[in-house]
Parts: C-alpha cells; sequence; structure tokens
C-alpha cells in the first residue's frame, strides 16, 4: 500500500523549533519530488516546500525562506521539514505529499498523508 | 501571491449536481493546464480526484469531472452521494518564480 505518515508535531514556544518527519512506504520513494503543504486553523492549504528525488534542489514560498529547510533521505525513504524561529502564524495541519509522477514536476500531488499538527503558543 | 478564489460553501441534496468554481489568474489558471482538484474530509489525507484540468485519477469515480475556461476551473460532482459531503480544493501550477503551486481557499461541500 502507497502510505506518507508524517511525526514530530507538537507544542513549541514561539522562536521553538521542531523537525518534522514523513515516512514514505509502497513506492519508488527516490523516484520522486515531494512537498510539505500546511493548513492552519480553519483556513485553506498552503504549499509551504519541495525537493527533488535527489534532494539537490529545494523551493520554499516566499514567507518561510530561511526558517524552514526540507531535507530527504532516500535510504530512510524518509521526508523532513526542519522548522526554526516558530512564530505563532506556523500553527498548522502540516502533511507530506508525493508529486503525481516521475521524472520532474507533474504540479500535482497524487498521495498525501494525514496530517501531524503543529502549534506554536507560549 | 493570493489563493485562487473559490467560493466557500455550497449546499446540494442528495441525487442532485453542483458545480464548484475556481478562479484565477493568467499567471496560473488561465496560461497552464496544470489544474488539479482534492477532496479533503478532516482528519483525513486529501486525496487527488482531478488534474491536469480534466483527468481522473484511476479508482475515481466518475461522478466527478472538471473544465476549464479562460482563468476560471470549475468541477462538477453529479449524483450527489452523503459521502461527497467534504472540503474541495482547486490548485494550479503558477509561474511565480517562488511557488510552485497555487491552492484555493476551499469550498465546503454540504450534502443535506
Amino acid at each position: 500500500e502507497v502510505q506518507l505518515v508524517e511525526s514530530g508535531g507538537g507544542l513549541v514556544q514561539p522562536g521553538g523549533s521542531l523537525r518534522l518527519s514523513c515516512a514514505a512506504s509502497g513506492f519508488t520513494f527516490s523516484d520522486y519530488v515531494m512537498h510539505w503543504v500546511r493548513q492552519p486553523p480553519g483556513k485553506g492549504l498552503e504549499w509551504v516546500a519541495r525537493i527533488t528525488w535527489n534532494g539537490r534542489s529545494t523551493g520554499y514560498v516566499d514567507s518561510l525562506k530561511g526558517r524552514f529547510t526540507i531535507s530527504r533521505d532516500n535510504t530512510k525513504t524518509s521526508l523532513y521539514l526542519q522548522m526554526d524561529n516558530l512564530r505563532p502564524d506556523d500553527t498548522a495541519v502540516y502533511f507530506c505529499a508525493k508529486e503525481g509522477g516521475s521524472p520532474g514536476y507533474y504540479y500535482h500531488m497524487d498521495i498525501w498523508g494525514k496530517g501531524t499538527t503543529v502549534t506554536v503558543s507560549s | 501571491q493570493s489563493a485562487l478564489t473559490q467560493p466557500a460553501s455550497v449546499s446540494a441534496s442528495p441525487g442532485q449536481s453542483i458545480t464548484i468554481s475556481c478562479t484565477g489568474t493568467s499567471s496560473d489558471v488561465g496560461d497552464y493546464n496544470y489544474v488539479s482538484w482534492y477532496q479533503h474530509h478532516p482528519g483525513s489525507a486529501p486525496k487527488l480526484i482531478i488534474y491536469d484540468v480534466g483527468e481522473r485519477p484511476s479508482g475515481v469515480s466518475s461522478r466527478f469531472s472538471a473544465a476549464k475556461s479562460a482563468t476560471t476551473a470549475s468541477l462538477t460532482i453529479s449524483g450527489l452521494q452523503p459521502e461527497d459531503e467534504a472540503t474541495y480544493y482547486c490548485s494550479s501550477y503558477t509561474d511565480s518564480s517562488t511557488l510552485h503551486v497555487l491552492f484555493g481557499g476551499g469550498t465546503k461541500l454540504n450534502v443535506l
């Protein structure tokens, strides 16, 4: 079964850090671009970051640049999001998602995880 | 860059059909055929139901169809069923140098 399972969310104080993980199974992880997408409470989806199959190219939404870092370990079929200097408006459910095709970009995501909740509050 | 524009909610009865609109610009929906739609039930993983404007992934019901005209995409669900009650998001490629895709704000479908 193709599956993505996120973990690592929790409650963190403003200015703190968290590292999210996403464990992939059921497909050749190293073939695909991977993404993080978030959903703030009561709001819609927001694309956060992407990383190419080999990890050599990354992209981020402008508002997050410099605070979040996406990475992957193909040997562990895992995706990561290091989040530093967290702010209350980073509070959201964070989803990992798989690009809809390979190689390259297909601009849709065909497999998603259920998400992990990050709450930034003092 | 602003999100794609969707109605906040739509309501209909079982068996009826509904259409959800998704309005963008010439930088996204208008100039590219990379529009996709996702169904999201609370607490679950979002599910891809349409990609590349009108293509259905394997296993997605033919009751779901979609199209695009100029800068507006649309999702139609026919023969509504109670399990269709969910939030639906559109998404599009954007030629913004810093974004991969742009999402709509989501439309809550109520099946009364």
